[in-house]
């Protein structure tokens, strides 16, 4: 089974700021990967599919990179609304795994 | 606008099987692969299974043994079975759809999700 790490487990930014959230998988899963965005008490909101690829409505600000191993969520400048918690999520044709997910918290 | 509604009883007994039904409403059922994903408290997504007709199925190896999910394409619904439950399978069940299509299952992501109805697994 692939296993995805995130880091880092919680990552504190003011609005305005960058943030760069990072996700590692234990073998190459090649660009099969998304991201999601969760608040509380709601259900995980597609943003990123195949590595870089925005979701339809997702604002511009959210940006996806990497293949491979190693991928990073970039979240270019953070608004009010952005605080929550990130995952990603390898999937191929017969397994899907995700990330223990990294929370966005305001500083 | 698709939306998915997930039903079936909030506290099952130890030992019991967990039901639950995801109800599509605003679209058909068609031409979708149709997920299960849970979210014990506090914790992490765990993807369970997968279902598209009644022909590709695919579950968690790690609950595959105790695991049964199928799809009603006249009443527009799919369902999972969990047998023997614990309370370690205490969590939020989400209902989600998965586009057909692109080179692998999930390729376009996890793009509609249900709600999630909260499980409790308790005597």
């Amino acid at each position: 089974e692939i296993v995805m790490t995130q880091s880092p487990a919680t990552l504190s930014v003011s609005p305005g700021e960058r943030a760069t959230l990072s996700c590692r998988a234990s073998q190459s899963v090649s660009s099969n990967l998304a991201w999601y965005q969760q608040k509380p008490g709601q259900a995980p909101r597609l943003l990123i599919y195949a590595a870089s690829t925005r979701a339809t409505g997702i604002p511009a600000r959210f940006s996806g990179s990497g293949s491979g191993t190693e991928f990073t969520l970039t979240i270019s400048s953070l608004q009010s609304e952005d605080f929550a918690v990130y995952y990603c999520q390898h999937y191929n044709n017969w397994s899907w795994t995700f990330g223990q997910g990294t929370k966005v918290e305001i500083k | 606008q698709v939306h998915l509604q997930e039903s079936g009883p909030g506290l099952v007994k130890p030992s019991e099987t967990l039901s639950l039904t995801c109800t599509v409403s605003g679209g058909s059922i068609s031409n979708y692969f149709w997920s299960w994903i849970r979210q014990p408290p506090g914790k992490g997504l765990e993807w369970i299974a997968f279902i598209y007709y009644s022909a590709s199925i695919k579950y968690n190896p790690s609950l595959m043994s105790r695991l049964a999910i199928s799809v009603d394409t006249s009443k527009n619904q799919f369902s999972v079975k969990l047998s023997s439950v614990t309370a370690a399978d205490t969590a939020v069940y989400y209902c989600a759809r998965v586009p057909k299509g692109g080179p692998t299952v999930g390729y376009y992501g996890i793009d509609v999700w249900g709600q999630g109805t909260t499980v409790t697994v308790s005597s």
